[in-house]
C-alpha cells in the first residue's frame, strides 16, 4: 500500500511565476490536508479538503493561494505570483473517510524555492 | 489564542537511556493528541496518539502521558537508539469545526549519542 505521494519533491520558481504542488493520498483516503513548514519551525495548517469540497481553509493566505481536490486525480496546491516568502516545505497529509478522529499520514513534502 | 509549545527545544541522550520529551498546550478544547517524528528531509511520521478520555497509552518502546488538568503531554522513549534521533512534534486536534486541523508545536530536537 503506497503512502502519500507528493510531486515534485523540489521546485524552483522565479518571483512572479506560478507553483503547482500535487498530492496523491493513500489508497482509500479521501481527506487531504496541506501544511507549510518554514525552516526550524513546526508545520502550520493551511487547508483541509475532501473530494470536491474545501472543509477548512482557515490557514490559507487570502491571496495567491488556492487548493483543490477533484473527484479524479491528485489534490493541487496552487501558488500564483510567488514571492521569496513562499519558500518553504509544503507537506500533504491524508486520513480515512469515516468519521471520528484519525491520524494523518504525511507525504515527503515539496520543497519550494523562490529565487 | 491556540498554541502548542515545548519546554525543551533540544535533548541529548546516550544510547540506551530513556528519553522524555515534554509539551504544553493551551487549547482546552483539544481532544486528540498525536506525537510525530520528523527526520531531516522527510515528512512527519506518526509515533503514537492519545484521546482526551485517556491519561496514558503505551506503544512499542514509547509511552504518551496526558495531564488535562495542567494541559501537559509527554512522550517517553525507552532504550533510546541512534535511529530515534529526529525532531519530535506534539500536535493537538480540537473537535467541532477545528476537526482535521493539526496544531504543531515548535519541536524538540532529540540527539542520541552512540
Amino acid at each position: 500500500n503506497a503512502g502519500v505521494m507528493q510531486n515534485p519533491r523540489h521546485l524552483v520558481r522565479r518571483r512572479g511565476q506560478e507553483a503547482r504542488l500535487r498530492c496523491s493520498p493513500m489508497k482509500g483516503h479521501s481527506h487531504v490536508y496541506w501544511y507549510r513548514q518554514l525552516p526550524e519551525e513546526g508545520l502550520k495548517f493551511m487547508v483541509y479538503l475532501q473530494k470536491e469540497n474545501i472543509i477548512d481553509e482557515s490557514g490559507m493566505p487570502k491571496e495567491r493561494f488556492s487548493a483543490e481536490f477533484p473527484k479524479e486525480g491528485p489534490s493541487i496546491l496552487r501558488i500564483q505570483q510567488v514571492v521569496r516568502g513562499d519558500s518553504a516545505a509544503y507537506f500533504c497529509a491524508s486520513s480515512p473517510a469515516t468519521g471520528g478522529l484519525f491520524e494523518q499520514y504525511f507525504g515527503p513534502g515539496t520543497r519550494l524555492t523562490v529565487t | 489564542g491556540e498554541s502548542v509549545g515545548l519546554h525543551l527545544p533540544t535533548l541529548s541522550v546516550q544510547e540506551g537511556d530513556n528519553s522524555i520529551i515534554n509539551c504544553a498546550y493551551s487549547n482546552s478544547a483539544s481532544d486528540y493528541f498525536i506525537w510525530y517524528k520528523q527526520e531531516s528531509g522527510k515528512g512527519p511520521q506518526f509515533i503514537i496518539d492519545i484521546r482526551s478520555n485517556m491519561d496514558k497509552r503505551q506503544g512499542q518502546r514509547v509511552t504518551v502521558l496526558l495531564n488535562k488538568t495542567v494541559k501537559h503531554l509527554s512522550l517517553q522513549i525507552a532504550a533510546t537508539q541512534p535511529g530515534d534521533s529526529a525532531v519530535y512534534f506534539c500536535t493537538t486536534v480540537a473537535g467541532g469545526t477545528s476537526y482535521g486541523k493539526l496544531t504543531f508545536g515548535q519541536g524538540t530536537i532529540l540527539t542520541v549519542h552512540p
